[in-house]
């Protein structure tokens, strides 16, 4: 268990809809990251938060936004869904400071969203 | 940009035999380097990682990894290979200029025969 919550674990909606995905991050860690995975595209970074900021964006479609709240955790929301954003999606997140940290990242088990 | 290749998509390994997965590297700059682990329907597992030092990185389940310079390099490795090794490996470099995000490659699937 790498203490990276995320909520749901699957999510099945129709295209044209809106959903929201939810991440908790380790006690501790300010920094949370977003990414996608899918068979074509593969593992891909979308956006980046730290300590309610963002920070960095990534491969991350106008119709993706996120935030993270001052409890630190963070949501992803996807829009004007669409086939092609069937993937599974993680969360991650790492230590205090992201630019003087050597930490390494850990991983939420991930939402499966899965676009009919 | 940071990037790292994996240059097979599948290696087979009979129990008990060495293992080794391929990573190159393309940085400008140090290479922060990590080795991640995905079985089935679960999320990434961190095995190990090269931020300075030596070359020759020690990290979780017995795995190993080298990082060579010369060769832009960064191998995972195990002596000894177990079924419940099976799963997809990634390799990825920290691209400083993306928050430090992780850059992956596109995994290598790993299956051990008995």
């Amino acid at each position: 268990d790498s203490g990276v919550t995320q909520t749901p674990k699957h999510l099945i909606t129709a295209t044209g809809q809106r959903v929201t995905l939810r991440c908790s991050p380790r006690s501790g860690d300010l920094s949370v990251y977003w990414y996608q995975q899918s068979l074509d595209q593969g593992l891909q970074f979308l956006i980046q938060y730290y300590n309610g900021e963002e920070r960095a964006k990534g491969n991350i479609l106008e119709r993706f936004s996120a935030q993270q709240f001052p409890d630190l955790h963070s949501e992803l929301n996807l829009s004007s869904l669409e086939l092609g954003d069937s993937a599974l999606y993680f969360c991650a997140s790492s230590g205090p400071s992201p630019q003087k940290s050597r930490n390494e990242q850990f991983f939420g088990p991930g939402t499966r969203l899965t676009v009919l | 940009a940071q990037s790292v290749a994996q240059p097979e998509d599948q290696v087979n390994v009979a129990e008990g035999n060495p293992l080794t997965v391929k990573c190159t590297y393309s940085v400008s700059g140090n290479p922060y380097l990590f080795w991640y682990v995905q079985y089935p329907n679960r999320g990434l597992q961190f095995l190990l990682k090269y931020i300075t030092g030596d070359n020759l990185v020690k990290g979780s389940y017995g795995f190993e990894a080298e990082f060579n310079k010369s060769q832009t390099s960064f191998h995972l490795k195990k002596p000894s290979a177990l079924v419940s090794d099976s799963a997809l490996y990634f390799c990825a470099v920290r691209d400083e200029n993306s928050g430090y995000a992780l850059n992956f490659g596109k995994g290598t699937s790993l299956l051990v025969t008995p």
